[in-house]
Protein backbone atom coordinates (compact mmCIF):
# COMPACT_ATOMS: atom_id res chain seq x y z
CA UNK A 1 0.00 0.00 0.00
CA UNK A 2 1.09 3.55 -0.32
CA UNK A 3 -0.12 4.63 3.17
CA UNK A 4 1.66 7.62 4.99
CA UNK A 5 3.23 7.38 7.65
CA UNK A 6 3.87 10.34 10.08
CA UNK A 7 6.08 11.82 12.67
CA UNK A 8 6.28 12.77 15.29
CA UNK A 9 2.92 10.91 16.59
CA UNK A 10 2.58 14.06 18.82
CA UNK A 11 4.14 17.53 19.15
CA UNK A 12 4.05 20.22 21.49
CA UNK A 13 5.37 23.56 21.24
CA UNK A 14 5.08 26.93 22.40
CA UNK A 15 3.43 29.86 20.35
CA UNK A 16 6.26 31.68 18.19
CA UNK A 17 7.67 28.50 17.20
CA UNK A 18 8.16 26.59 14.23
CA UNK A 19 6.49 22.74 13.93
CA UNK A 20 7.92 20.49 11.27
CA UNK A 21 5.76 17.48 10.77
CA UNK A 22 7.04 14.77 8.11
CA UNK A 23 5.41 12.28 6.36
CA UNK A 24 6.50 8.67 4.58
CA UNK A 25 4.77 6.76 1.85
CA UNK A 26 5.89 3.68 0.03
CA UNK A 27 4.51 4.00 -3.85
CA UNK A 28 4.37 6.66 -6.72
CA UNK A 29 2.09 8.57 -6.50
CA UNK A 30 0.54 11.86 -8.56
CA UNK A 31 -0.07 14.56 -5.49
CA UNK A 32 0.06 14.75 -1.63
CA UNK A 33 -2.34 16.63 0.35
CA UNK A 34 -1.88 17.83 4.38
CA UNK A 35 -5.33 18.34 5.84
CA UNK A 36 -5.97 19.78 9.49
CA UNK A 37 -8.56 18.22 11.78
CA UNK A 38 -9.78 20.34 14.61
CA UNK A 39 -10.81 17.61 17.69
CA UNK A 40 -13.84 15.36 17.04
CA UNK A 41 -14.80 17.46 13.24
CA UNK A 42 -13.80 17.00 9.78
CA UNK A 43 -10.78 17.45 7.79
CA UNK A 44 -9.89 20.55 6.33
CA UNK A 45 -7.36 20.80 3.42
CA UNK A 46 -4.86 22.85 3.82
CA UNK A 47 -2.23 22.36 0.25
CA UNK A 48 -1.32 20.14 -2.00
CA UNK A 49 1.91 19.74 -3.85
CA UNK A 50 1.99 17.27 -6.82
CA UNK A 51 4.71 14.97 -8.17
CA UNK A 52 6.73 17.61 -10.16
CA UNK A 53 7.00 19.95 -7.23
CA UNK A 54 9.64 20.22 -4.34
CA UNK A 55 7.68 23.25 -2.56
CA UNK A 56 4.83 24.92 -1.82
CA UNK A 57 3.74 28.05 0.29
CA UNK A 58 0.70 28.98 1.83
CA UNK A 59 0.93 31.72 4.37
CA UNK A 60 2.28 30.34 7.44
CA UNK A 61 2.36 26.82 5.45
CA UNK A 62 5.37 25.42 3.44
CA UNK A 63 5.83 21.93 2.25
CA UNK A 64 8.31 20.23 0.82
CA UNK A 65 8.09 16.84 -0.95
CA UNK A 66 11.60 14.29 -2.03
CA UNK A 67 9.82 11.97 -4.48
CA UNK A 68 13.22 10.07 -3.94
CA UNK A 69 12.88 9.60 -0.29
CA UNK A 70 8.92 9.05 -0.90
CA UNK A 71 8.69 11.74 2.07
CA UNK A 72 7.31 15.16 2.50
CA UNK A 73 7.46 17.60 5.86
CA UNK A 74 5.15 19.98 6.63
CA UNK A 75 6.25 23.06 8.44
CA UNK A 76 4.23 26.26 10.35
CA UNK A 77 5.98 29.08 11.28
CA UNK A 78 5.24 31.45 13.78
CA UNK A 79 2.64 28.57 15.65
CA UNK A 80 -0.02 29.96 17.40
CA UNK A 81 -2.27 28.33 20.07
CA UNK A 82 -5.33 28.25 17.29
CA UNK A 83 -3.12 25.48 14.92
CA UNK A 84 -3.34 23.05 18.24
CA UNK A 85 -5.30 19.80 16.07
CA UNK A 86 -3.90 16.84 14.23
CA UNK A 87 -2.66 17.05 10.71
CA UNK A 88 -2.85 14.35 8.23
CA UNK A 89 -1.24 13.43 4.95
CA UNK A 90 -2.91 11.84 2.34
CA UNK A 91 -1.38 10.63 -0.58
CA UNK A 92 -3.24 9.99 -4.22
CA UNK A 93 -2.01 7.72 -6.31
CA UNK A 94 0.41 7.92 -9.83
CA UNK A 95 -2.83 6.78 -12.22
CA UNK A 96 -5.11 9.32 -13.46
CA UNK A 97 -7.94 9.39 -10.14
CA UNK A 98 -7.29 5.86 -8.95
CA UNK A 99 -11.25 6.53 -8.19
CA UNK A 100 -10.88 9.31 -6.34
CA UNK A 101 -8.57 7.04 -3.56
CA UNK A 102 -6.93 9.04 -1.00
CA UNK A 103 -4.45 7.09 1.33
CA UNK A 104 -3.86 8.93 4.79
CA UNK A 105 -1.24 8.79 7.15
CA UNK A 106 -2.06 8.50 11.03
CA UNK A 107 -1.34 12.15 11.24
CA UNK A 108 0.65 14.28 14.09
CA UNK A 109 -0.91 15.81 17.05
CA UNK A 110 0.23 19.43 17.49
CA UNK A 111 -0.16 21.22 20.94
CA UNK A 112 0.79 25.13 20.69
CA UNK A 113 0.35 26.19 24.36
CA UNK A 114 0.09 29.94 24.94
CA UNK B 1 -18.19 25.30 6.34
CA UNK B 2 -16.63 23.27 3.73
CA UNK B 3 -20.07 23.06 1.56
CA UNK B 4 -20.55 19.27 2.98
CA UNK B 5 -22.98 18.84 5.66
CA UNK B 6 -23.53 15.58 7.99
CA UNK B 7 -26.64 14.45 9.71
CA UNK B 8 -26.95 13.70 12.77
CA UNK B 9 -23.89 14.89 14.47
CA UNK B 10 -24.18 12.29 17.37
CA UNK B 11 -26.11 9.07 17.35
CA UNK B 12 -26.22 6.46 19.88
CA UNK B 13 -27.33 3.02 19.06
CA UNK B 14 -28.34 -0.44 20.24
CA UNK B 15 -27.24 -3.66 18.62
CA UNK B 16 -30.02 -4.41 17.23
CA UNK B 17 -31.22 -0.99 15.99
CA UNK B 18 -31.15 0.29 12.76
CA UNK B 19 -30.14 3.74 11.23
CA UNK B 20 -29.13 5.83 8.41
CA UNK B 21 -26.36 8.87 8.36
CA UNK B 22 -26.52 11.33 5.91
CA UNK B 23 -24.68 13.71 4.03
CA UNK B 24 -24.89 15.92 1.26
CA UNK B 25 -22.68 18.11 -0.63
CA UNK B 26 -23.25 21.55 -2.03
CA UNK B 27 -20.06 21.51 -4.63
CA UNK B 28 -21.42 20.33 -7.74
CA UNK B 29 -18.79 17.70 -7.42
CA UNK B 30 -19.20 14.00 -8.66
CA UNK B 31 -17.60 12.03 -6.23
CA UNK B 32 -18.19 10.78 -2.40
CA UNK B 33 -16.69 9.02 0.13
CA UNK B 34 -17.31 7.30 3.68
CA UNK B 35 -14.46 7.47 5.82
CA UNK B 36 -14.35 5.79 9.40
CA UNK B 37 -12.11 7.42 12.05
CA UNK B 38 -11.85 5.19 15.45
CA UNK B 39 -9.27 6.60 18.02
CA UNK B 40 -5.46 5.76 17.45
CA UNK B 41 -6.56 4.28 13.91
CA UNK B 42 -5.77 6.09 10.79
CA UNK B 43 -8.76 7.34 9.06
CA UNK B 44 -10.15 4.46 6.75
CA UNK B 45 -11.41 4.93 3.39
CA UNK B 46 -15.14 2.57 3.47
CA UNK B 47 -16.56 3.17 0.32
CA UNK B 48 -16.16 5.68 -2.78
CA UNK B 49 -18.94 6.69 -5.41
CA UNK B 50 -18.15 8.30 -8.69
CA UNK B 51 -20.87 9.95 -10.44
CA UNK B 52 -23.72 7.94 -8.55
CA UNK B 53 -22.07 4.36 -9.03
CA UNK B 54 -20.09 2.53 -6.66
CA UNK B 55 -16.38 1.73 -7.31
CA UNK B 56 -14.86 1.28 -4.19
CA UNK B 57 -15.97 -1.45 -1.37
CA UNK B 58 -12.83 -1.61 1.09
CA UNK B 59 -13.80 -4.70 2.82
CA UNK B 60 -16.48 -3.36 4.87
CA UNK B 61 -19.03 -5.46 6.77
CA UNK B 62 -22.07 -6.02 5.28
CA UNK B 63 -23.96 -4.40 8.20
CA UNK B 64 -22.87 -0.90 6.74
CA UNK B 65 -24.89 -0.45 3.74
CA UNK B 66 -24.17 2.65 1.37
CA UNK B 67 -26.71 4.42 -0.68
CA UNK B 68 -26.26 7.06 -3.33
CA UNK B 69 -29.09 8.40 -4.95
CA UNK B 70 -27.54 11.21 -6.77
CA UNK B 71 -24.14 12.71 -7.09
CA UNK B 72 -25.31 15.21 -3.88
CA UNK B 73 -26.94 13.18 -1.26
CA UNK B 74 -24.92 9.74 -0.17
CA UNK B 75 -26.30 7.75 2.78
CA UNK B 76 -25.00 4.67 5.32
CA UNK B 77 -27.17 2.38 6.92
CA UNK B 78 -26.48 0.82 9.23
CA UNK B 79 -28.36 -2.63 11.04
CA UNK B 80 -26.82 -4.61 14.04
CA UNK B 81 -24.09 -2.83 14.89
CA UNK B 82 -20.93 -4.08 16.76
CA UNK B 83 -20.10 -1.85 19.79
CA UNK B 84 -16.31 -1.84 17.78
CA UNK B 85 -18.57 0.09 14.97
CA UNK B 86 -18.18 3.04 17.48
CA UNK B 87 -16.52 6.06 15.69
CA UNK B 88 -16.49 9.03 13.75
CA UNK B 89 -17.80 8.27 10.45
CA UNK B 90 -16.81 11.56 8.08
CA UNK B 91 -18.38 11.89 4.38
CA UNK B 92 -16.18 13.88 1.84
CA UNK B 93 -16.47 14.61 -1.67
CA UNK B 94 -14.59 15.81 -4.38
CA UNK B 95 -14.01 16.82 -7.90
CA UNK B 96 -13.42 14.07 -9.92
CA UNK B 97 -9.78 15.30 -11.46
CA UNK B 98 -5.98 14.90 -11.07
CA UNK B 99 -5.78 16.80 -7.43
CA UNK B 100 -9.01 15.17 -6.18
CA UNK B 101 -8.99 17.67 -3.43
CA UNK B 102 -11.40 15.94 -0.48
CA UNK B 103 -13.99 18.20 1.32
CA UNK B 104 -14.86 16.49 4.22
CA UNK B 105 -18.23 17.23 6.28
CA UNK B 106 -18.17 17.62 10.30
CA UNK B 107 -18.61 13.69 10.87
CA UNK B 108 -21.10 11.65 12.96
CA UNK B 109 -19.91 10.89 16.08
CA UNK B 110 -21.65 7.05 16.50
CA UNK B 111 -21.57 5.22 19.59
CA UNK B 112 -23.03 1.29 19.41
CA UNK B 113 -24.55 0.10 22.80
Amino acid sequence: SQQGEEDPQALSIQEGENATMNCSYKTSINNLQWYRQNSGRGLVHLILIRSNEREKHSGRLRVTLDTSKKSSSLLITASRAADTASYFCATAGSQYNQGGKLIFGQGTELSVKP
Amino acid sequence: ETGVTQTPRHLVMGMTNKKSLKCEQHLGHNAMYWYKQSAKKPLELMFVYNFKEQTENNSVPSRFSPECPNSSHLFLHLHTLQPEDSALYLCASSQLDWDNEQFFGPGTRLTVL
